[in-house]
């Protein structure tokens, strides 16, 4: 199985600021990787896939790059409405499998 | 607008069954693969199984082969996750979601499921 290991696992920011998530797989994923959103209480939702394509009606201040093992995640001008968990997901092979999530707050 | 909506979740003891129900709407339900993901209480995102979108193929987690079964009805745009011989470590919110090219684009509100006697 392809281990995702995403970092940090918590994150206090100011509004305003740029934040950076990262997420490093076990074996080269080339670009076959997501990035979700979770807001408490809610279903996730997806942010990014092919590692950098934004998600129709995602705002452009969620950036996302990398391919092979490094990939990351990149929150521009940090909103209130920003504060969720934030999840890393493979999709080069079976089975999928998930980072295991980076807390973001706002200080 | 797409829409997946769970439902069939709830107390379960451990040993027995319980059936999920995904409808789906807003979308040309057989032109997508499916899949169900669970999130144990407090944890993290984990991809339970998955259907293509003609119902020929399917895919499981280890944790799961030969207990739950994934289904589909494209007639009806629904999706099922029939969970058998149940164990405590099942108890999770149990999320519907499509899946174009491997990841989740869409999801449902998620449904609980409790395992315990």
């Amino acid at each position: 199985d392809i281990r995702m290991t995403q970092s940090p696992a918590s994150l206090s920011a100011s509004l305003g600021e740029t934040v950076n998530i990262e997420c490093l797989a076990s074996e080269d994923i080339y670009s076959d990787l997501a990035w979700y959103q979770q807001k408490p209480g809610k279903s996730p939702q997806l942010l990014i896939y092919n590692a950098n394509s934004l998600q129709n009606g995602v705002p452009s201040r969620f950036s996302g790059s990398g391919s092979g093992t490094q990939c990351s995640l990149k929150i521009n001008s940090l909103q209130s409405e920003d504060v969720a968990t934030y999840f890393c997901q493979q999709y080069n092979n079976y089975p999928l499998t998930f980072g295991s999530g980076t807390k973001l707050e706002i200080k | 607008e797409v829409q997946l909506v769970e439902s069939g979740g709830g107390l379960v003891q451990p040993g027995r069954s319980m059936k999920l129900s995904c409808a789906a709407s807003g979308f040309t339900f057989n032109n997508y693969d499916m899949a169900w993901v669970c999130q144990a209480p407090k944890k993290g995102l984990e991809w339970v199984a998955t259907i293509t979108y003609d119902g020929r193929s399917t895919y499981y987690r280890d944790s799961v082969k030969g207990r739950f079964t994934i289904s589909r009805d494209n007639a009806k745009s629904t999706l099922y996750l029939q969970m058998d011989s149940l164990r405590s470590e099942d108890t999770a919110t149990y999320y519907c979601a499509r899946l174009p090219e491997g990841h989740f684009d869409y999801w449902g509100q998620g449904v609980m499921v409790t395992v315990s006697s």
